[in-house]
């Protein structure tokens, strides 16, 4: 696609529920990168795939959180027991290239998906 | 001690003035810094990426690198009221290129 696609836009769930947050990347970027941003902060990383490996994933918050991208192309970021502070717009990014020699390029972020627990 | 800092703000500048938006950095190795902008409730759009010591245009923009300062800033000339947004500045993590972000300076460009 011309663009990296998050769906859904918003998502409203009650505390204890699980969610799944959905990203499409640009059609050929290797590399995926999950962000959590909180109201009138900057994004935090949360983790990255290149292909279907999950090389890091340091940035998960707890054990509640878990991504995958088993195709090497969608990726889906899970929240288990989702909890208040789990409230925030997650963003989805893809580069392109593989490697340390891509490392360089900007990323290109989708519009995001606000999720809201009650 | 937060690794990329910048002026939350908000900065306010006339019609026509030059904003300039600035960002410190806390690691000396890193190599490559991005400034994005996001207006409010959409996603961060890249406007400039900089690479190596010194002043960067693109059109009314301008962004400048200092590593030595582990300084870099971003230059808006005449600017517009559409410019009126968040400036986020990032630095690539230099493992896997993970962007660290700044928490953003909002710009408020008044006519």
């Amino acid at each position: 696609g011309a663009g990296v696609s998050q769906s859904p836009r918003y998502k409203v769930a009650k505390r204890g529920q699980d969610v799944a947050l959905r990203c499409d990347p640009i059609s050929g970027h290797v590399s995926l990168f999950w962000y959590q941003q909180a109201l009138g902060q900057g994004p935090e990383f949360l983790t990255y795939f290149q292909n279907e490996a999950q090389l890091d994933k340091s940035g998960l918050p707890s054990d509640r959180f878990f991504a995958e991208r088993p195709e090497g192309s969608v990726s889906t970021l899970k929240i288990q027991r989702t909890q208040q502070e789990d409230s925030a717009v997650y963003l989805c990014a893809s580069r392109t290239g593989q490697g340390d020699r891509y490392s360089n390029q900007p990323q290109h972020f989708g519009d995001g998906t606000r999720l809201s627990i009650l | 001690q937060k690794e990329v800092e910048q002026n939350s703000g908000p900065l306010s500048v006339p019609e026509g003035a030059i904003a300039s938006l600035n960002c410190t950095y806390s690691d000396r190795v890193s190599q490559s810094f991005f400034w994005y902008r996001q207006y409010s409730g959409k996603s961060p759009e890249l406007i400039m990426s900089i690479y190596s010591n010194g002043d960067k245009e693109d059109g009314r923009f301008t962004a400048q690198l200092n590593k030595a300062s582990q300084y870099v800033s971003l230059l808006i000339r005449d600017s517009q009221p559409s410019d009126s947004a968040t400036y986020l500045c990032a630095v690539n993590d230099n493992q896997g290129g993970k962007l660290i972000f700044g928490q953003g300076t909002e710009l408020s460009v008044k006519p």
